[in-house]
Formats: structure tokens, sequence, C-alpha cells
């Protein structure tokens, strides 16, 4: 069992609707991350939460919107999607400290599809 | 910079074979190495990790890794490899810059044959 919970698995979306992705752990990390994964091709980073404030956004459009609202929440917020969009959303938290070495957790991912 | 070089996107192996999975990495910093695998329609999941204490780590599922920083190499190998293992493994770095930043080789996607 993944102790990172993303919710839903699956979503279907139009263009212009709003939707949610969330993201919940409870192993007391304070890094949470987005990743977007296409197929048959490796997680690219998004972004970075540190102590619950946004340390790295890899220049991601502004369609995507994140959001930490406590150290065990994160959710990625979409609005007018494109379909080239459409990829597995995968949430990953990890300890924050220098002194760790960054190993990630990860959800199982919310798989996202846009008409 | 940091980077991660997979050599070999996809390797075929028959149930019982030696696995070799091998990538290359460059950093200007002693770094953080990590091989993760991912099945089907799942998250990715960390098999082992190196973090500058002993350069032959062993992880689970009976896959182990050495790192050799002459050769600037973390290559994955599993004496006999079953038909779970077929699966997409990913190596990786990563440095902390105020929340880790994980870079991800490209994968290579490991084929089982019975």
């Amino acid at each position: 069992d993944t102790e990172v919970t993303q919710t839903p698995k699956h979503l279907v979306m139009g263009m212009t609707n709003k939707k949610s992705l969330k993201c919940e752990q409870h192993m007391g990390h304070r890094a949470m991350y987005w990743y977007k994964q296409k197929a048959k091709k490796p997680p690219e980073l998004m972004f970075v939460y540190s102590y619950e404030k946004l340390s790295i956004n890899e220049s991601v459009p502004s369609r995507f919107s994140p959001e930490c609202p406590n150290s065990s929440l994160l959710n990625l917020h979409l609005h007018a999607l494109q379909p080239e969009d459409s990829a597995l959303y995968l949430c990953a938290s990890s300890q924050a400290r220098r002194s760790n070495t960054g190993e990630l957790f990860f959800g199982e991912g919310s798989r996202l599809t846009v008409l | 910079a940091q980077s991660v070089t997979q050599l070999g996107s996809h390797v075929s192996v028959s149930e019982g074979a030696l696995v070799l999975l091998r990538c290359n990495y460059s950093s200007s910093v002693p770094p953080y190495l990590f091989w993760y695998v991912q099945y089907p329609n799942q998250g990715l999941q960390l098999l082992l990790k190196y973090t500058s204490a002993a350069t032959l780590v062993k992880g689970i599922n009976g896959f182990e890794a050495e790192f050799k920083k002459s050769e600037t190499s973390f290559h994955l190998t599993k004496p006999s490899a079953h038909m779970s293992d077929a699966a997409e493994y990913f190596c990786a770095v990563s440095t902390n810059t105020g929340g880790f930043k994980t870079i991800f080789g490209a994968g290579t996607r490991l084929f089982v044959k019975a």
C-alpha cells in the first residue's frame, strides 16, 4: 500500500473545465512534489513545495496552479487545459532537511485525459 | 548541472538470467543516486539508493547496484530474473535546492521471457 494517496485515479475533462487533483501524505514529510509523466517517458518535475512554500516551479504554464494548504496536503488546480496536457500526474513527498537524501515516495498517480 | 544517461531503452532477458541495466551520471558534486521501478499504471517505487556510504548497495527484490566514481556509473543488477521483474526502471540523481530536484534518466523497459 502506498503512503501517498492521490485522488482521483482517473479524470476526464473538457478544455473549459476547472478541476483539481489532490494528494495526501502522513509520513511527516515537509517536501511535496508534482510530476507529469507522458507515456513511455520519465517523470518531469513541475513543482516543489518545501515547508509549505513553493520552492521550485519548472516554468509550468499558468493553467496549472499548485496549492499546499498544510504539511500533509498538496493540490493541483487545473483550468483551460489543452489535449497535450493529458498525462499521468504523480505526487511525491520526501524529507526536506539538507541532511537527507531526497528519496521520493510516490503516489499511484492521477491519469488525466483532456478532450 | 546534473544528468543521468541510461543505456538501452529496452532490455530483454530470459527468466533466470542475469539482469544488467546501465546508468551513467554527470554531477559536479557527490551525488545521491537512485533506482526506481514503475509497474504498469502505477507510481514509482524506490529499489535502492546510494548516499556516499557503501559503494555496493543492496535493494529490494534481490537487486543491487555498484557506485563507481571512476566510471561515473551506477549500474543495476540482479543475478536471476523473474517474470515479475518486468517493468520500467529509472535511474535518478538528486540535489537539494530547497526541496530536492530529482533528475530521471529516460528509463529502461525490462522484458523477461519465459
